[in-house]
């Protein structure tokens, strides 16, 4: 199964832009990008997910490299709010175990005011 | 609308003993997973309900954890004669119907279970 390299941690600002890399050199074709984070004593929320394109919304976006070996998930302005461990995970949508959810490391955030 | 919920929120349990833990996931909703979040280990899938068909058990640790999902809605997680590597965070998630794994998946607070 492809895997994903998150560094550890990364401080930001308040209101400044954070970019949490995310490396997956042996990602497949079938194998969908997501982004999950886990705020303090709370269970994992959804973020964003891409194949190819860049993809955005209104927690984030998520820039996708043109080999698709690593991606980038940008929050615009940090919040407080916004400190928690983020994870990248890729899901294979060719294979049935695709459905499970599997968790790396992350990246903990830290949002300094 | 409602999320995920889960109970009961924090468990403390002596060694050797059985215990059960709920979810109810998000109605409407036919897809349930449990995971488990302990110290060092990250979060870990333990099993994947989709329907009326057989559960993915892959994650499981051992024999003594089961779970099963009455009625296509609420699931309970069995852990019998429990050992103290057992003490973690247990979550479940739902994901609507659709099919295809793009479904985000809503995860509940978790249950904090704590093995003396």
């Amino acid at each position: 199964d492809a895997k994903t390299t998150q560094p550890n941690s990364m401080e930001s600002n308040e209101e400044e832009p954070v970019h949490l890399p995310c490396n997956h050199s042996t990602i497949s074709g079938t194998d969908y990008i997501h982004w999950y984070r886990q705020l303090p004593s709370q269970g994992p929320e959804y973020v964003i997910h891409g194949l190819t394109s860049n993809v955005n919304n209104r927690m984030a976006s998520l820039a996708i490299a043109e080999d698709r070996k690593s991606s980038t998930l940008i929050l615009h302005r940090a919040t407080l709010r916004d400190a928690a461990v983020y994870y990248c995970i890729l899901r294979d949508v060719a294979k049935a175990a695709g459905n499970k959810l599997t968790f790396g490391g992350g990246t903990r955030v830290l949002v300094k005011p | 609308g409602a999320g995920v919920s889960q109970s009961p929120s924090n468990k403390v349990t002596e060694k050797g003993k059985d215990v059960e833990l709920r979810c109810d996931p998000i109605s409407g909703h036919t897809a349930l997973y449990w995971y488990r979040q302990s110290l060092g280990q990250g979060l870990e899938f333990l099993i994947y309900f989709q329907g009326n068909s057989a559960p993915d058990k892959s994650g499981l640790p051992s024999d003594r954890f089961s779970a099963e999902r009455t009625g296509g809605s609420v699931s309970t997680l069995t852990i019998q004669r429990t050992q103290q590597e057992d003490s973690a965070v247990y979550l479940c998630a739902s994901s609507p119907p659709g099919g295809g794994i793009k479904e985000t998946q809503y995860f509940g607070p978790g249950t904090r279970l704590l093995v003396l």
